[in-house]
């Protein structure tokens, strides 16, 4: 099956700096999403994204889907954007199924 | 509008019971996923409906779980002679249609003791 691997692991930043959050995916997809899971374990939508660039505020995402890796970029982080982000792709048009990268874990520190 | 709904938040049940996860999407969405969070797994798979049809049902992991839905709406996801290593957060997704974005609803977290 397709593998979806996402990196870092783990990051812990200052209040008020900027990331990037990196996943790969091993085949062609057809829908990319990205998630942040709040402390309450609530998957929260943030970028439909399986081709292109989208911004939304301090967030913004980009796929590169040729070479099958996306990118999510926050800047000026919030403690609020504390939690786990998930890159999930599905792999065939109507293979519906989406498959998760393990998350990267970001802590924002006041 | 409303987003999609799971009941009960959480369950606790005993070893070799009988339970039913119930999954209310997004009102007009045709299609309907079953997920599960656990530690050792990650987020996986279970079950896809599109209206009352379950097309892919392979990521169920034993004969112990079945799942149906009704009127292309409300879901349940039944797990019967509940093992330990069943205890995860059961998520649940509904989709305008199956090529389009999902939303997750809060999750049922069940405990298996």
């Amino acid at each position: 099956g397709i593998q979806v691997e996402q990196s870092p692991p783990d990051l812990i930043l200052q209040e008020g700096a900027n990331s990037t959050l990196r996943c790969n995916f091993s085949d062609s997809v057809n829908n990319l999403q990205w998630f942040h899971q709040n402390p309450w374990g609530q998957l929260i939508n943030l970028f439909y994204i399986p081709s292109g660039t989208k911004q939304n505020g301090r967030l913004s995402a980009t796929t590169v889907a040729t070479e099958r890796y996306s990118l999510l970029y926050i800047s000026s982080s919030q403690t609020t954007d504390s939690g786990v982000y998930f890159c999930a792709v599905d792999l065939f048009f109507g293979n519906e199924k989406l498959t998760f990268g393990t998350g990267t874990r970001l802590t924002i520190i006041p | 509008g409303a987003g999609v709904s799971q009941s009960p938040s959480n369950k606790v049940t005993e070893k070799g019971k009988d339970v039913e996860l119930r999954c209310d999407p997004i009102s007009g969405h045709t299609a309907l996923y079953w997920y599960r969070q656990s530690l050792g797994q990650g987020l996986e798979f279970l079950i896809y409906f599109q209206g009352n049809s379950a097309p892919d049902k392979s990521g169920l992991p034993s004969d112990r779980f079945s799942a149906e839905r009704t009127g292309g709406s409300v879901s349940t996801l039944t797990i019967q002679r509940t093992q330990q290593e069943d205890s995860a957060v059961y998520l649940c997704a509904s989709s305008l249609n199956n090529v389009y974005e999902q939303y997750f609803g809060p999750g049922t977290r069940l405990t298996v003791t």
